[in-house]
């Protein structure tokens, strides 16, 4: 069975503070796609980034980076230099391939303090 | 953005009415899914389509019935809504499946109370 798992429910930085998400999944696939996505407080879903099971390069955009690790089955996301904009609930999600159907971890609400 | 459209935004209902929920989109995309966001859960999907009146179940289809007569318009239906069904639903679209670059685009989301 495929599973996401977000461990973190919430965390709490101040601004400039750097903050890892953590994202852990299970799948029996051996190809598969994994998501991150943005709830801001207004409620819309934002895509932030798609990875698929044969690219384990980590990928930085701008404050953002990722690291994707199949021995650890771990996808984890990383925000360099916090800002209170970025606080919003992030998810981390799975789909297999063949398929667009997504499974959501549970989310983490990421607060940034000013 | 992408053009999706769910309506109604908002609405209440009461318990043991039927609710339909639309999702429109512009886009032409062949696949569009209908999720639940509740609390704990994160999203899960209720049904999805692949197509024209194709349509399959998801995680948590009890309570919940969808058409697709067009292929802009996926139709979500509480047949009779009970308080366990109050939760924000979003409607999703992708292109194709095995497409590489595909994503899903998601609605802004309809937030239904059942009282």
């Amino acid at each position: 069975a495929q599973k996401v798992t977000q461990a973190q429910t919430e965390i709490s930085v101040v601004e400039k503070e750097d903050v890892t998400l953590d994202c852990v999944y299970e799948t029996r696939d051996t190809t598969y796609y994994l998501f991150w996505y943005k709830q801001p407080p207004s409620g819309e879903l934002v895509f932030l980034i798609r990875r698929n099971s044969f690219d384990e390069q980590n990928e930085i955009s701008g404050r953002y980076s990722w690291n994707f690790q199949k021995s650890t089955s771990s996808f984890n996301f990383t925000i360099t230099a916090s800002q209170v904009v970025d606080s919003a609930v992030y998810f981390c999600a799975l789909s297999e391939s063949g398929t667009d159907k997504l499974i959501f971890g549970t989310g983490t609400r990421l607060q940034v303090f000013p | 953005d992408p053009g999706i459209t769910q309506s109604p935004r908002h609405k209440v209902t009461e318990t043991g009415t039927p609710v339909t929920l639309r999702c429109h989109q512009t886009e032409n995309h062949r696949y569009m899914y209908w999720y639940r966001q509740d609390p704990g859960h994160g999203l899960r999907l209720i049904h999805y389509s692949y197509g024209v009146k194709d349509t399959d179940k998801g995680e948590v289809s009890d309570g919940y019935s969808v058409s697709r007569s067009k292929t802009e318009d996926f139709l979500l239906t509480l047949e009779s809504a009970t308080s366990s069904q109050t939760s924000v639903y979003f409607c999703a679209i992708s292109q194709a499946v095995s497409r590489v670059d595909t994503e899903a685009f998601f609605g802004q989301g309809t937030r239904l109370t059942v009282v």
